[in-house]
């Protein structure tokens, strides 16, 4: 089974600290995500990267950055935290299409942040 | 813009009775379409998806969904509900760039 794994699954920051959430999987994906979810929102994209060193905006970037150095790890950061920026916040991770088929995303746990 | 909408926020049903929860789309061109299932304090959980071929669809747990493309819907449905279907169900629609998530139907079972 795929696994994902987000580092922590509760953080509490303080406002203007900048801040690190960390993503792991271990089955050699090539694209990764992250979202926030918040309650009547559902998830909303931050950014996804289909490769090492590639990353592309999602639908909310702005307040965030993200880093890819290794396959395997999806870093996202909050560059001056805010308390806007208090939620729950998913990474996923994909294969790439194989043959016609577009594969499912698979998630980790959440980390639940929150600013102060 | 590809969007997803779940009308229902909350949804409360007996133990046993029958589900079927709304999902509907708006995609460009042909739509990749997914279910998963959240349970509290967790990720989300694949519970089935459509791409192609026969518009009904079997998942895990029991659950099926059937893709209707006349009506942009892609519902999900469970004969007999069990206490621990109560979670959040969250439809998706998209391709190979981007999948969109609709704002989820939050399930609650009473025995």
């Amino acid at each position: 089974d795929v696994k994902v794994t987000q580092s922590s699954r509760y953080l509490v920051k303080r406002t203007g600290e900048k801040v690190f959430l960390e993503c792991v999987q271990d089955m050699d994906h090539e694209n990764m995500f992250w979202y926030r979810q918040d309650p009547g929102l559902g998830l909303r994209l931050i950014y996804f990267s289909y490769d090492v060193k590639m990353k592309e905006k999602g639908d909310i970037p702005e307040g965030y950055s993200v880093s890819r150095e290794k396959k395997e790890r999806f870093s996202l950061i909050l560059e001056s935290a805010s308390t806007n920026q208090t939620s729950m916040y998913l990474c996923a991770s994909r294969t790439d299409r194989t043959g016609d088929y577009i594969q499912p995303q698979h998630f980790g746990d959440g980390t639940r942040l929150s600013i102060l | 813009a590809q969007s997803v909408t779940q009308p229902d926020i909350h949804i409360t049903v007996s133990e046993g009775a029958s589900l079927e929860l709304r999902c509907n789309y708006s995609y460009g061109a042909t739509p990749y379409l997914f279910w998963y299932v959240q349970s509290p304090g967790q990720g989300l959980q694949l519970l089935l998806k459509y791409f192609s071929g026969d518009t009904l669809v079997q998942g895990i747990k029991g659950f099926e969904a059937e893709f209707k493309r006349s009506q942009s819907s892609f519902n999900l449905r469970k004969p007999s509900v069990h206490w621990s279907d109560a979670a959040e169900y969250f439809c998706a629609v998209g391709g190979y760039q981007k999948v969109t998530f609709g704002t989820g139907t939050k399930l609650q079972v009473i025995p």
